[in-house]
Order: structure tokens, then C-alpha cells, then sequence
């Protein structure tokens, strides 16, 4: 069984860093696209970027370009997204996802629990 | 980058309605196009991808069509379990982003 299981609920003050995880089991990691996906407080789904764990080729929303960092260990089937410096506006909900089965550009099949952010001073 | 804009914001319809969504891409996408359902306080899920291909298990009252820019979600006969936001999105790398959403209630 595919699985992604995140980090625990974070409560960061303004300018903080933090780096959150998803790891995936039930399947080979190393074969599959995995993306963040940003839902502020009764807001929308905010595609932020994905990165191929293989070779850690990864591609970001001009909209969260620079302001947070993807990564991915092969050796442990983690993926991760980090900030330097938190503001409040970060304040959401943050889902990995895994994207289906093929070649070519995939839709997410497979989706994380979701790790609450607070910032808050 | 590309902007995804669904139509209706939100919609109420009755048990046994014909319910359809709009997805307008902004720039053309060829048939890259998933729809996903999110119940509330529910992590989303996958229904159609590659714009009418239909997720296992997902009852065939939902379907998908269009090309290039327009796109649509149509449930055939609404059921009280459908209550939820569907989102559209594009995964036509490097075009990758969701509509903001269409809220679906029982009237």
C-alpha cells in the first residue's frame, strides 16, 4: 500500500526556518514525482513544486520560487520543504503528493495527511 | 505561468441533478488536465486525469471532457456524498497549477 506520511503540526514564529517531511512507503521512491501543495485557512489548492527523487531534478511555481527550498533523501524515501524565514502568510496547511503510475507529466495520485503550519508571533 | 479559472465559485443544486463545472486554462494544455474532490477536513482526491479517464474506484456518475483550453467536470446525477470542492489542474509541464475551486452543496 502506497503510503506518505508527514511530519507533525508546526508552530514557528515570524522569521523562524523549518523543514517539514514526507515519507513514502509501499512503493519504489525513487520512481515517482512528489509535489507540495499549499491550502491556507479556508482557501484553495496552491500547486508550490515537485521534485523527481531519482535525481532530485526539480521544478517550482514562479509563485513560491526562492521563497521555499525542495528536497528529497533517497536513502530514507523522505521529501522535504524548508524556509529560511517564516512570515505569517505561511500559515496553512502543506500536503505532499505522489504522482501516479507512467511516464510524461502525471497528476497526484497519492496524497500525505497534511502538516498543519502556524506562524504566529 | 498559467492561470486555471473555474466557474461557478459555488453551486447548490438538488439530489438528482445534472451538475457541471468549467475549467479555462490560459494557455492550451492539450488533455493534461486531472479533476480532484476534497471533503471537508479531507485530504484531496484524484477523480479524472488526463481530462476523461476516470480514477479506480470513482463512480461513474462523474465524468470528464474538453481539450486544449475549456474543460468539464459533469456529475451526471448528484448524490449527498458529492457534497465537497472540486478543483481542477493542469500538470502540463511546465504548466502546473490548480483552478481555485468550485464549492458543491445540496439545495
Amino acid at each position: 500500500e502506497v503510503q506518505l506520511v508527514q511530519s507533525g503540526a508546526e508552530v514557528k514564529k515570524p522569521g523562524e526556518s523549518l523543514k517539514i517531511s514526507c515519507k513514502g512507503s509501499g512503493y519504489t521512491f525513487t520512481s515517482h514525482w512528489i509535489g507540495w501543495v499549499r491550502q491556507r485557512p479556508g482557501k484553495g489548492l496552491e500547486w508550490m513544486g515537485i521534485i523527481y527523487p531519482s535525481d532530485s531534478d526539480t521544478r517550482y511555481s514562479p509563485s513560491f520560487q526562492g521563497h521555499v527550498t525542495i528536497s528529497a533523501d533517497k536513502s530514507i524515501s523522505t521529501a522535504y520543504l524548508q524556509w529560511i524565514s517564516l512570515k505569517a502568510s505561511d500559515t496553512a496547511i502543506y500536503y505532499c503528493a505522489r504522482t501516479a503510475p507512467g511516464t510524461g507529466s502525471l497528476p497526484f495520485e497519492h496524497w500525505g495527511q497534511g502538516t498543519l503550519v502556524t506562524v504566529s508571533s | 505561468d498559467i492561470q486555471m479559472t473555474q466557474s461557478p465559485s459555488s453551486l447548490s443544486a438538488s439530489v438528482g441533478d445534472r451538475v457541471t463545472i468549467t475549467c479555462r486554462a490560459s494557455q492550451g494544455i492539450s488533455n493534461f488536465l486531472a479533476w480532484y474532490q476534497q471533503k471537508p477536513g479531507k485530504v484531496p482526491k484524484l477523480l479524472i486525469y488526463a481530462t476523461s479517464t476516470l480514477q479506480s474506484g470513482v463512480p461513474s456518475r462523474f465524468s470528464g471532457s474538453g481539450s486544449g483550453t475549456d474543460f468539464t467536470l459533469t456529475i451526471s446525477s448528484l448524490q449527498p456524498e458529492d457534497v465537497a470542492t472540486y478543483y481542477c489542474q493542469s500538470y502540463y509541464d511546465p504548466l502546473w497549477a490548480f483552478g481555485q475551486g468550485t464549492k458543491v452543496e445540496i439545495k
